[in-house]
Parts: C-alpha cells; sequence; structure tokens
C-alpha cells in the first residue's frame, strides 16, 4: 500500500506570495490532518478534515486554509507568505475508527 | 489539552534496552497515551499507544503506571536506526472533538552509540 505522499518535496517562494500544497492520504483513510514544524515551536496542529468537513483547527490566523476533495485527497493554502512561515508541512491520514496517523514526509517550505 | 513531561536528551549504546519517561501527571481517564518518533528528515512514525494495561507489539513496549500519570516506552534493544525523536502524546478517546488532533511536546532526542 502506498504511503501518504505530499508534494512539492521541496518549495522556495516569495514574501506575500501564495502557496499550495497537496496530500494524498493512504487509501481508505478518509481523515486527513496537517501540521506544521519549525525549530522554534516544534510540531503543530494547523487543521484536520473528515469528509470534506474541517473537523477541527489549530490556532494559526486566516491566511491559512485547507480543504478536502471527495477521494479524500486534501490542499492546504498559505496567503501573502511571511518569512516565518518557513517550514517543514505534515500530513497524516488515519484509517476508519483507528487512532493510528500515519504521516507523509513533508513538504519543505522556504520564504525567502 | 493535558500537558506531557519528557527529558529534553538520552543516550544509549547499541543492543542496550533504553527506556524513555514521560508524565502526564493530568491525565483525563478517557486520554490514550501514544508514543510517535521522527527520524532525521522524516514525518512522524507511530511507535505504540495504550490507556490502561502495558502494551507490546513488534517495536517496543509501553508500560503504565497504575495511576495513570506516567508511562515509559521501552526499547528492548536499541539499535542505530532507533536515534530519532520520541514523543510522548495524550489523545482523547473516539467521539471527542479534538480526537483527530495530535498535540505533540518537544520530545525525547534519543542518541545510540554504536
Amino acid at each position: 500500500k502506498a504511503g501518504v505522499t505530499q508534494t512539492p518535496r521541496y518549495l522556495i517562494k516569495t514574501r506575500g506570495q501564495q502557496v499550495t500544497l497537496s496530500c494524498s492520504p493512504i487509501s481508505g483513510h478518509r481523515s486527513v490532518s496537517w501540521y506544521q514544524q519549525t525549530p522554534g515551536q516544534g510540531l503543530q496542529f494547523l487543521f484536520e478534515y473528515f469528509s470534506e468537513t474541517q473537523r477541527n483547527k489549530g490556532n494559526f490566523p486566516g491566511r491559512f486554509s485547507g480543504r478536502q476533495f471527495s477521494n479524500s485527497r486534501s490542499e492546504m493554502n498559505v496567503s501573502t507568505l511571511e518569512l516565518g512561515d518557513s517550514a517543514l508541512y505534515l500530513c497524516a491520514s488515519r484509517p476508519p475508527g483507528r487512532s493510528k496517523a500515519f504521516f507523509g514526509q513533508g513538504t519543505r517550505l522556504t520564504v525567502v | 489539552d493535558a500537558k506531557t513531561t519528557q527529558p529534553n536528551s538520552m543516550e544509549s549504546n547499541e543492543e542496550e534496552p533504553v527506556h524513555l519517561p514521560c508524565n502526564h501527571s493530568t491525565i483525563s481517564g478517557t486520554d490514550y497515551i501514544h508514543w510517535y518518533r521522527q527520524l532525521p528528515s522524516q514525518g512522524p512514525e507511530y511507535v505504540i499507544h495504550g490507556l490502561t494495561s502495558n502494551v507490546n507489539n513488534r517495536m517496543a513496549s509501553l508500560a503504565i503506571a497504575e495511576d495513570r500519570k506516567s508511562s515509559t516506552l521501552i526499547l528492548h534493544r536499541a539499535t542505530l536506526r532507533d536515534a530519532a525523536v520520541y514523543y510522548c502524546i495524550l489523545r482523547a478517546n473516539a467521539g471527542g472533538t479534538s480526537y483527530g488532533k495530535l498535540t505533540f511536546g518537544q520530545g525525547t532526542i534519543l542518541t545510540v552509540h554504536p
């Protein structure tokens, strides 16, 4: 079974631009969560989607948004990028009724 | 979210057992104890989880104190590939609004010496 796939793996953007990151969960997994990892703040929860609905949201500004499609694939968008948005963005999926999360390798975003 | 406390770092020698402690004195009765680890340049990886009883799987064992205020992840024979950051996380049970959310602390950096 293929794991959680995140694209792209690396991205460089300029301050003020916007960016869209993609996550394909493991087949059959309907829950997708996003996390931001920085050296200073560690791993922080962004949001979780289940069946195309946002079920939970972390403490991030409205510039961070996401969505989930009917095939469970998810995207997250960051608008008006700031230097502090430079981070590793991780996506995790969960099978129905199970608490174990499977993480992708992440997208490394650098804002210059 | 209930908080966990872990040592910043620990060291071990290869092929020796490793006991990684975690304190969670404010755990609620329905919180599960989860452990994940993150190897360099990778996303976190599930290790094990439990509620009250000790648990074993092919990767590790989880020993949970009787009062559930602390737990210990046990790697029976450390290998160089076990060098990672280990996170102890409390997770609400199914049906809770925060069920899908993992709240990571700073974790314990495990160094394994050959």
